[in-house]
C-alpha cells in the first residue's frame, strides 16, 4: 500500500514568492493534516480536512496561507507572499477518521526562503 | 490546556546500551490518546505506538517497550540492546478527545547510537 505522497522535497524560492505544496493521501483516508515543524521542534497543526472540509485551520496564518482539498483526496498548501520565517519543513499527514485513529506522515517538503 | 514534555533533548548511548526516552504530558480530559513517533534523518515521521488512557497495560514490541503510567501522566519509551539504526529523533504525541482531536508533539529527542 502506497503511503503519503509530497512533492515536491525540496523548495528553494526567494523572500515575496509565492510556493506550492502537494500532498496525495493514503487511499481511503478522508482526514488530511498539514503540519508545519520548524527545527528542533515536533509538528504544529496548521490545518485538518475532513474530506473536502477544512474543520480545523485556527493555527493557518490566513494572510498568506491557503488550502484547498477540492475532491476531498489531494490537497495543496499555498504560501504567498513567503517570508524568511516560513522556512521550514511542511508534513502531510492521512488518517482513516480523525479521533481514535493513527496519522501517517508523507516525507515532507522542506522550504528555504533567502 | 494540553501540552507534552519531552525533557531530554539529545541522548548519546553506545550500541547494545538500553535506553529510555522519557515522555511528561498534561490534559484535563478523561479520554485521550498518546503516540510515539520515529522521524530518522529521511524525514518521514513513523508510527511506532498508539495507547489510549484507558488501557494502562505495558506493551512490549521486539526491542521497544513503553511503559504507560497515568499517575505520573508518563509515557516512557524503553529501546533494549539499542542499534545504529535506531538513531533518529523520537516524538511523544498527545491527543485529547475534545478540542478539535488535535494532536500535539513534545519538541523530541534526538537519539545517537555509536557503533
Amino acid at each position: 500500500e502506497a503511503g503519503v505522497v509530497q512533492s515536491p522535497r525540496y523548495k528553494i524560492i526567494e523572500k515575496k514568492q509565492p510556493v506550492a505544496f502537494w500532498c496525495n493521501p493514503i487511499s481511503g483516508h478522508n482526514t488530511l493534516y498539514w503540519y508545519l515543524q520548524n527545527l528542533g521542534q515536533g509538528p504544529e497543526l496548521l490545518i485538518r480536512y475532513e474530506n473536502e472540509e477544512a474543520v480545523d485551520d485556527s493555527q493557518l496564518p490566513k494572510d498568506r496561507f491557503s488550502a484547498e482539498r477540492l475532491k476531498g483526496v489531494d490537497s495543496t498548501l499555498k504560501i504567498q507572499p513567503a517570508e524568511l520565517g516560513d522556512s521550514a519543513v511542511y508534513l502531510c499527514a492521512s488518517s482513516l477518521a480523525p479521533m481514535a485513529d493513527t496519522q501517517y506522515f508523507g516525507p515532507g517538503t522542506r522550504l528555504t526562503v533567502l | 490546556a494540553q501540552k507534552v514534555t519531552q525533557a531530554q533533548t539529545e541522548i548519546s548511548v553506545v550500541e547494545k546500551e538500553d535506553v529510555t526516552l522519557d515522555c511528561v504530558y498534561e490534559t484535563r480530559d478523561t479520554t485521550y490518546y498518546l503516540f510515539w513517533y520515529k522521524q530518522p534523518p529521511s524525514g518521514e515521521l513513523v508510527f511506532l505506538i498508539r495507547r489510549n488512557s484507558f488501557d494502562e497495560q505495558n506493551e512490549i514490541s521486539g526491542r521497544y517497550s513503553w511503559n504507560f503510567q497515568k499517575s505520573t501522566s508518563s509515557f516512557n519509551f524503553t529501546i533494549t540492546a539499542s542499534q545504529v539504526v535506531d538513531s533518529a529523533v523520537y516524538f511523544c504525541a498527545l491527543r485529547e478527545n475534545t478540542g478539535g482531536f488535535k494532536t500535539i508533539f513534545g519538541a523530541g529527542t534526538r537519539l545517537f547510537v555509536k557503533a
